[in-house]
């Protein structure tokens, strides 16, 4: 059974950089797309994008990413680890929310397996 | 971007009652490729339904999808106390994927 973990400062300051990682346990990062979603407290889910590893390009994987946070979002994929990240950037109190990593078997696929989440919170 | 519409937004149900909810893309969702998901307070959704008709593992039969192009439904035939919760579709269809605002079945 494939388990996911997010882990991460819960509080970042107005400005400044969030950075989350997502540990994948259970089976292997190569070949599945994996994904970044959030939700505002009380409010709906986001997909923020995702990042797909083939298997035949160490630490190289293709991304995509919503395009109301493309020109804020990186993520990246560390292969040796089995983890794949999150930055955001310029982050204000908007983006304070629960970010939840889940894995999706393919391309146009559902999100079949999600981590606990992990709520992050942007303030002074 | 393809919004996702869901209605009601909230519904009082009773124990053992029949529930029908509704999906509506503002766009048609290629290939059917719709889900449903099931979130508690605290919790991470969990996915029901794929391919707007297939169950996830594990999800009781009482769970079913429908729909195709627009419009969408996820009936559950009989509720048990553990489905008051909140159910959200999202389309994979096309990017950015996206989700309904939810709606919250609660106990009456």
């Amino acid at each position: 059974q494939v388990q996911l973990q997010e882990s991460g400062p819960g509080l970042v300051k107005p400005s400044e950089t969030l950075s989350l990682t997502c540990s994948v346990s259970g089976g292997s990062i190569g070949s599945y797309y994996w994904n970044w979603l959030r939700q505002p407290p009380g409010k709906g889910l986001e997909w923020i994008g995702y990042i797909y590893y083939s298997g035949y390009t160490k630490n190289s994987g293709t991304t995509k990413y919503n395009p109301t946070l493309q020109s804020r979002v990186t993520i990246s994929i560390d292969t040796s680890k089995n983890q794949f990240s999150l930055n955001l950037n310029s982050v204000t109190a908007a983006d304070t929310a629960v970010f939840y990593c889940a894995r999706s078997g393919g391309f146009n696929y559902h999100l079949d397996f999600w981590g606990q989440g992990t709520l992050v919170a942007v303030s002074p | 971007e393809i919004v996702l519409t869901q209605s009601p937004g909230t519904l009082s149900l009773s124990p053992g009652e029949r529930v029908t909810l509704s999906c509506r893309a503002s766009q048609s969702v290629s290939n059917r490729y719709l889900a449903w998901y099931q979130q508690k307070p605290g919790q991470a959704p969990r996915l029901l339904i794929y391919d707007a008709s297939s169950r996830a593992t594990g999800i009781p039969d009482r769970f079913s999808g429908s729909g195709s192009g627009t419009d969408f439904t996820l009936t559950i035939s009989r509720l048990e106390p553990e489905d008051f919760a909140v159910y959200y579709c999202q389309q994979y269809g096309s990017s950015p994927y996206t989700f309904g605002q939810g709606t919250k079945l609660e106990i009456k």
